[in-house]
């Protein structure tokens, strides 16, 4: 298996621009996580989908950020309109949740974002 | 919600030296500890796991040790090499939340030669 694929690994856009991110989870995983890293508030969990249902959104810092996942092979964040505090590097993540026992995580190479 | 400290933020250690990160969480119903290693610009990598089960657990030179009534586990590298220069990251997950991770802040470790 590839693991976790990412796309775009960098994305350069202007403020109020929208961003999408795309993310292939690693195939027969069933729980599929988004995490914004920066140097001030380390690895934040933002969003994260089981079977394809998002089950905690909590973590989406405001209404400008959205995720879904129409199918168990693709997941997209979008961020409408983008602002340079949104700068950071954006981590997809997937793992084999099996009745609910955690277990590990695998990270995609991640996307870093600059918005100017 | 869960909330995880980790210290120090910064460690710097001699080769063959060890090295200790510790981390405390705060919901008791937590029961999966991992930790993960993000070299320079790269993904985080699991590196080593315990359940709340268990209170060591080794893997070569890497060793984890849980306190459960503390609410408190650690992560000992052995005999460090220069390859061990990385950003070590702690995590809890509730239980019942499949693999919710919270993770601390990170410890940036250096091993000088």
């Amino acid at each position: 298996d590839a693991g976790v694929i990412q796309s775009p690994r960098h994305e350069v856009t202007e403020m109020g621009q929208e961003v999408t991110l795309r993310c292939k989870p690693i195939s027969g995983h069933n729980s599929l996580f988004w995490y914004r890293q920066t140097m001030m508030r380390g690895l934040e969990l933002l969003i994260y989908f089981n079977n394809n249902v998002p089950i905690d959104d909590s973590g989406m810092p405001e209404d400008r950020f959205s995720a879904k996942m129409p199918n168990a092979s693709f997941s997209t964040l979008k961020i409408q309109p983008s602002e340079p505090r949104d700068s950071a590097v954006y981590f997809c993540a997937s793992t084999l949740g099996l009745a609910g026992v955690a277990g590990e995580l695998f990270f995609g190479e991640g996307s870093r974002l600059t918005v100017l | 919600g869960e909330n995880v400290e980790q210290h120090p933020s910064t460690l710097s250690v001699q080769e063959g030296d060890s090295a200790v990160i510790k981390c405390t969480y705060s919901d008791s119903a937590s029961n999966y500890f991992p930790w993960y290693k993000q070299e320079l610009g790269k993904r985080p990598q699991l590196i080593i796991d315990i359940r709340s089960n268990v209170g060591e657990k080794k893997d070569q030179r890497i060793a984890v040790t849980l306190n459960k009534t503390a609410k408190h586990f650690s992560l000992h590298i052995t005999e460090t090499q220069p390859e061990d220069s990385a950003v070590y990251f702690c995590a809890a997950s509730m239980s019942g939340t499949a693999s919710k991770l919270t993770f601390g802040t990170g410890t940036r470790l250096q091993v000088t030669l």
